[in-house]
């Protein structure tokens, strides 16, 4: 089975552009997370998709907003960039149960200047 | 609510000796615990999970972790450490009923590095 892919892997941006990373989840997975990790505040949890709805909310800004299509496959979204918002970004995917471990991608490394 | 505290951001130890790197947590329902290793530029892999099967959990690469619910730990073990185990690691905590969907909450992580 494929894994969790991210792309792109690397990215660089300006402030004040906006940004979309998309993430494939394994093949049968219908939740998929998102996370920032930051060297200074670790893994923050940002959303969890789950067929295509919102099912938790991290507590970051509405700059920070994302989907999730009907092949499960979703995107995040950042407008208006921060220096701030520099960060690794991870997706998971899992089966969606409340106990299911997550599985991760290798993350997009984004770089705001 | 759910949480779990990693002691100790940065743990050093000599290639060939014990690794021990420790993780309590908080939860107000019996919970499914996991360990990931982050290896530098990478995602994390999952090592391990507790499901309430049984308390003393084997991993891979030779890890283990031991579930004690009268201390709320789940401490990652290794007897001995190799260099390619420099990474980081990272606790995480799920409760299953009380949650909506799939939430993880992570710890802060521990450096973990092998001194040849």
């Amino acid at each position: 089975k494929a894994g969790v892919t991210q792309t792109p892997r690397y990215l660089i941006k300006t402030r004040g552009q906006q940004v979309t990373l998309s993430c494939s989840p394994i093949s049968g997975h219908r939740s998929v997370s998102w996370y920032q990790q930051t060297p200074g505040q670790g893994l923050q949890f940002l959303f969890e998709y789950f067929s295509e709805t919102q099912r938790n909310k991290g507590n970051f800004p509405g700059r920070f907003s994302g989907r999730q299509f009907s092949n499960s496959r979703s995107e995040m979204n950042v407008s208006t960039l921060e220096l701030g918002d520099s960060a690794l970004y991870l997706c998971a995917s899992s089966g969606g149960g409340p106990y299911n471990e997550q599985f991760f991608g290798p993350g997009t490394r984004l770089t705001v200047l | 609510a759910q949480s779990v505290t990693q002691l100790g951001s940065h743990v050093s130890v000599s290639e060939g000796a014990l690794v021990l790197l420790r993780c309590n947590y908080s939860s107000s329902v019996p919970p499914y615990l996991f360990w990931y290793v982050q290896y530098p530029n990478q995602g994390l892999q999952l090592l391990l999970k507790y499901t309430s099967a049984a308390t003393l959990v084997k991993g891979i690469n030779g890890f283990e972790a031991e579930f004690k619910k009268s201390e709320t730990s789940f401490h990652l073990t290794k007897p001995s450490a190799h260099m390619s185990d420099a990474a980081e690691y990272f606790c995480a905590v799920t409760g299953g009923i009380s949650n909506t969907g799939n939430q993880f909450y992570f710890g802060t992580g521990t450096s973990l590095t092998v001194i040849p």
